[in-house]
């Protein structure tokens, strides 16, 4: 099945700097990447998704690289602002039998002002 | 209006104790799920169900079980509570399996 690794656990940059977050899968099948912020008390929003037919997808200040031959893909948010601090998780589908989003283990992101 | 709902948003119950999760989404999606998000944030899928039918079951006691009343509405009963049971459940929908999921807003369960 479907195995996702992110990194690093914990994140902590200065407003106004970027911050990098990484995935690796390894299903070399999937097709599929999202991103999910998770503020505190609520359930996770889908922020950016890529399809493995592009190796880049931008929405304003966040951005989704992938690599397929390395299988991973990673999160950038550019011009980090303190409401960008929330806990950050990567998945990829699991093809085994009925389709599941496997996630990461999430990444704490922290800005400083 | 809430796209996924669950209720209640918390529950505090004694072990031993059997107690049920609802959730409602109101987008048409044919596919609902129940996540268990542990004390270190990691997301596990518990349960899935497409359009009221069971296509997920993980390596979950069978104290826990779902029920699908219609697409619409996925809720979890859990019988005999255990200390070990306490975490965050959230539940989710999609149109398509295994991608674009809604979350709901999560409930907290602790058992004590």
């Amino acid at each position: 099945g479907e195995n996702v690794e992110q990194h690093p656990s914990t994140l902590s940059v200065q407003e106004g700097d970027s911050a990098v977050i990484k995935c690796t899968y390894s299903d070399s099948a999937s097709n599929y990447f999202p991103w999910y912020k998770q503020e505190l008390g609520k359930g996770p929003q889908l922020i950016i998704d890529i399809r493995s037919n592009v190796g880049e997808k931008k929405d304003q200040r966040i951005a989704v690289t992938l690599n397929k031959t390395a299988k991973h893909f990673s999160l950038h948010i550019t011009e980090t602002q303190p409401e960008d601090s929330a806990v950050y998780f990567c998945a990829a589908p699991s093809r085994e039998g009925a389709q599941k989003l496997v996630f990461g283990q999430g990444t704490r992101l922290t800005i400083n002002p | 209006d809430t796209a996924v709902s669950q209720t209640p948003k918390y529950l505090v119950t004694q072990m031993g104790n059997d107690k049920s999760i609802k959730c409602e989404q109101n987008l048409g999606h044919d596919t609902m799920y129940w996540y268990k998000q542990d004390s270190k944030k990691f997301l596990k899928i518990m349960f899935s169900y497409n359009n009221k039918e069971l296509i997920i079951n993980e390596t979950v006691p069978n104290r826990f079980s779902p029920k699908s009343p219609d697409k619409a509405h996925l809720n979890l009963h859990i019988n005999s509570l255990e200390l070990g049971d306490s975490a965050v459940y959230f539940c989710a929908s999609s149109q398509v399996q295994g991608s674009g999921y809604t979350f709901g807003s999560g409930t907290r369960l602790t058992v004590v």
